[in-house]
């Protein structure tokens, strides 16, 4: 079973800086199968990037995505009011059939 | 507009059994995977169980196989969770969401249902 580690846990960041998030699978996943969620509090989560890289519709260009095997990463190029909250990262795994996600990162004003 | 929609908060007993739903709207239920997604109490995402409700076909997570019941009727677009005897660690809020036609990632999400098991 994969197990996917983000880091870190919490960034404290003020609006304007770049964020970068990291997670790291346990053994190589396709990008193909990696995505990142934001979550605001008190809200469901929202498909942010698919595919590693991809972003979702309706996604502002300043989230991207990268990666590939085990190490992916999140970058929020200027950050804004809105964009403080958790991400998860999550992959697919086929053979069993299984979605695993991170743990999460908090980004939230500093 | 796709839109899940899901049943209101619940608070019950250890032991109860307990039935929550999702309805889908915007798009061609029976052609997407739907599945459950537990929160715990400020804790991260788990995976608990995936269906298509075109064929019922089903997929769970193994630390949920045995615990709950995925279900699904086409004819009225819902997703059901179903539990036959709660536990105090079942409190948690469970979000539906569809996977996207890939199947590798949830695009659509509800807005949750809390349960709440406590004596």
């Amino acid at each position: 079973e994969v197990v996917l580690t983000q880091s870190p846990g919490t960034l404290s960041l003020s609006p304007g800086e770049r964020a970068t998030l990291s997670c790291r699978a346990s053994q190589s996943v396709s990008s193909n199968y990696l995505a990142w969620y934001q979550q605001k509090p008190g809200q469901a989560p929202r498909l942010l990037i698919y595919g590693a890289s991809t972003r979702a519709t309706g996604i502002p260009d300043r989230f991207s995505g990268s990666g590939s095997e085990t190490d992916f990463t999140l970058t929020i190029s200027r950050l804004e009011p809105e964009d403080f909250a958790v991400y998860f990262c999550q992959q697919y795994g086929r053979s069993p059939t299984m979605y695993t996600f991170g743990q999460g990162t908090k980004v939230d004003i500093k | 507009e796709v839109q899940l929609v899901q049943s209101g908060a619940e608070v019950k007993k250890p032991g109860d059994s307990l039935k929550i739903s999702c309805m889908g709207s915007g798009y061609i239920f029976p052609s997407y995977w739907i599945g459950w997604v537990r929160q715990m109490p400020g804790k991260g995402l788990e995976w608990v169980a995936i269906i298509y409700p075109g064929d019922s076909d089903t997929r769970y997570s193994p630390s949920f196989q045995g615990r709950v019941t995925i279900s699904a009727d086409k004819s009225i677009r819902t997703a059901y969770l179903q539990w036959s005897s709660l536990k105090a660690s079942d409190t948690a809020l469970y979000y539906c969401a569809r996977l996207d036609n890939s199947g590798y990632r949830f695009d659509q999400w509800g807005q949750g249902t809390l349960v709440i098991v406590s004596s």
